[in-house]
């Protein structure tokens, strides 16, 4: 069966240091990978999305950029943080047989 | 005006009750509509996907989607305290779209 594992859990990271956020993906191959956003209290903004290695679509301009080193392996990275970068990450995948699949995320605060 | 539109709540009913959750669009070229549920700090979980207009049951669980509308929305039947979550709606245009969410419902289900 397909898992998707998403780390860290938490992080405390001040302003200015860099990030960087794994996601992977386990029992599928060639999956679509997306990163999510989710503010308190708010829906879920996609943010980057992909359909294969390299392959990566951003949809909000802002602080941060993806990357996809491996078919099943999705990254979210900044090189300087700001406050506005705080809040609650997802990952998430599908292929062309299922609904989207969430991990658990990494509740991200910048102080 | 967003493209999904979704009363943020939050909805406090007792246990035993049928709770209607709901969601509005904009855009009629939608053709996919899911349901997630997200308990606090964890990431959403698929609970009903429902494909066009129509009526979808899944034990105490029933979509609807009303495309001439625009209005899909999820009713919980004998609701349960384990019930208490935030429900998101989502939908896509097609089958390899992008999944665009609702803000999110929050429902309290009091024993």
């Amino acid at each position: 069966s397909q898992t998707i594992h998403q780390w860290p859990a938490t992080l405390v990271q001040p302003v200015g240091s860099p990030l960087s956020l794994e996601c992977t993906v386990e029992g599928t191959s060639n999956p679509n990978l997306y990163w999510y956003r989710q503010a308190a209290g708010r829906g879920l903004q996609l943010l980057f999305y992909s359909v294969g290695i390299g392959q990566i679509s951003s949809e909000v301009p802002q602080n941060l950029s993806a990357s996809r080193p491996q078919d099943r392996q999705f990254i979210l990275s900044s090189k300087k943080l700001l406050l506005s970068d705080s809040g609650f990450y997802l990952c998430a995948w599908r292929d062309g047989y299922t609904e989207a699949f969430f991990g658990q995320g990494t509740r991200l605060t910048v102080v | 005006q967003k493209e999904v539109e979704q009363d943020p709540g939050p909805l406090s009913v007792p246990e035993g009750a049928i709770v209607s959750l709901n969601c509005t669009y904009s855009n009629s070229v939608f053709q996919y509509f899911m349901w997630y549920r997200q308990y606090s700090r964890k990431g959403p979980e698929l609970l009903m996907y429902t494909y066009s207009s129509g009526n979808k049951e899944d034990g105490r669980f029933t979509a609807q989607v009303d495309k001439s509308s625009k209005y899909i929305s999820l009713f919980i039947r004998d609701s349960q305290p384990s019930d208490s979550a935030t429900y998101l709606c989502a939908m896509r245009f097609n089958q390899g779209g992008k999944l665009i969410f609702g803000q999110g419902t929050e429902l309290s289900v009091k024993p």
